[in-house]
C-alpha cells in the first residue's frame, strides 16, 4: 500500500508485481517531463521522458503516462525487482529553457 | 550522456566556515546547474551557472551565500558560505542541453556541526 512517511510517500510492492508511481505537476506550460531514480547515496539517474505532445511512452519495463487535462504523470514499472528499490522523482521542464523542477518524490520498497 | 565528477563527495564542517564544491564534466556543456537536496526531500534548484557571466539564482538563494564560478564549459564551483546546520544537505551538480534531460553527479554530502 501507499503511505506518507516523515518526508517522502512510500510505496511497498511485492517482487514481481507491477508498480505505479504517481505525480501531479503544477505548471500547464510545462512541455517536457522526466522520471528519475535515485538510489541511496547516489545522484538521480534518468529513467524515461515524455513530451507534452504524447500521452504514453514505453521503455524497457517502464511506461510513462501523461494526462495533461488533470496535470498528472505516472510511472509504471513491470515485474518490479529488488533493484528497483529507490526514490523516484518526476520532473518538469518549463518551456525550452533547461530549468527543471522536481516533484516531492516517492520511495519504492520492493518486498522480496 | 555526460560523466560528472564532484569533489568532495562528503565533508563535515564547522559552523561559520565555508566550503567549495567542484564539478567537472567530461565534455563541454552549455547548461550547468546546482541543486540542493535536504535530508529526505526533493531537489531544489539553487542557480544556473553561466559561462563567462554571473550565475542566475533562484528565489530564496543569493550570491553572497552561494557564490558560483563557471570559468569554462566543463567546470564549475559552488561555495556554501558562513555555514550553519541548516545548510546540511546534498549539493548536486547537473548538466544538460536545452530541451533534453539533465545528468547528475553523485552529489556532495555536507554536514555542518
Amino acid at each position: 500500500g501507499e503511505s506518507v512517511g516523515l518526508h517522502l510517500p512510500t510505496l511497498s510492492v511485492q517482487e514481481g508485481d507491477n508498480s505505479i508511481i504517481n505525480c501531479a505537476y503544477s505548471n500547464s506550460a510545462s512541455d517536457y517531463f522526466i522520471w528519475y531514480k535515485q538510489e541511496s547515496g547516489k545522484g538521480p539517474q534518468f529513467i524515461i521522458d515524455i513530451r507534452s505532445n504524447m500521452d504514453k511512452r514505453q521503455g524497457q519495463r517502464v511506461t510513462v503516462l501523461l494526462n495533461k487535462t488533470v496535470k498528472h504523470l505516472s510511472l509504471q514499472i513491470a515485474a518490479t525487482q529488488p533493484g528497483d528499490s529507490a526514490v523516484y522523482f518526476c520532473a518538469e521542464n518549463r518551456g525550452g529553457y533547461q530549468k527543471v523542477t522536481f516533484g516531492i518524490g516517492t520511495k519504492l520498497q520492493v518486498i522480496p | 550522456s555526460a560523466v560528472i565528477s564532484q569533489k568532495p563527495s562528503r565533508d563535515i564542517c564547522q559552523r561559520g566556515t565555508s566550503l567549495t564544491i567542484q564539478c567537472q564534466v567530461d565534455s563541454q556543456v552549455t547548461m550547468m546547474f546546482w541543486y540542493r537536496q535536504q535530508p529526505g526531500q526533493s531537489l531544489t534548484l539553487i542557480a544556473t551557472a553561466n559561462q563567462g557571466s554571473e550565475a542566475t539564482y533562484e528565489s530564496g538563494f543569493v550570491i553572497d551565500k552561494f557564490p558560483i564560478s563557471r570559468p569554462n564549459l566543463t567546470f564549475s564551483t559552488l561555495t556554501v558560505s558562513n555555514m550553519s546546520p541548516e545548510d546540511s544537505s546534498i549539493y548536486l551538480c547537473s548538466v544538460g542541453q536545452v530541451g533534453g534531460e539533465l545528468f547528475f553527479g553523485e552529489g556532495s554530502r555536507l554536514t555542518v556541526l
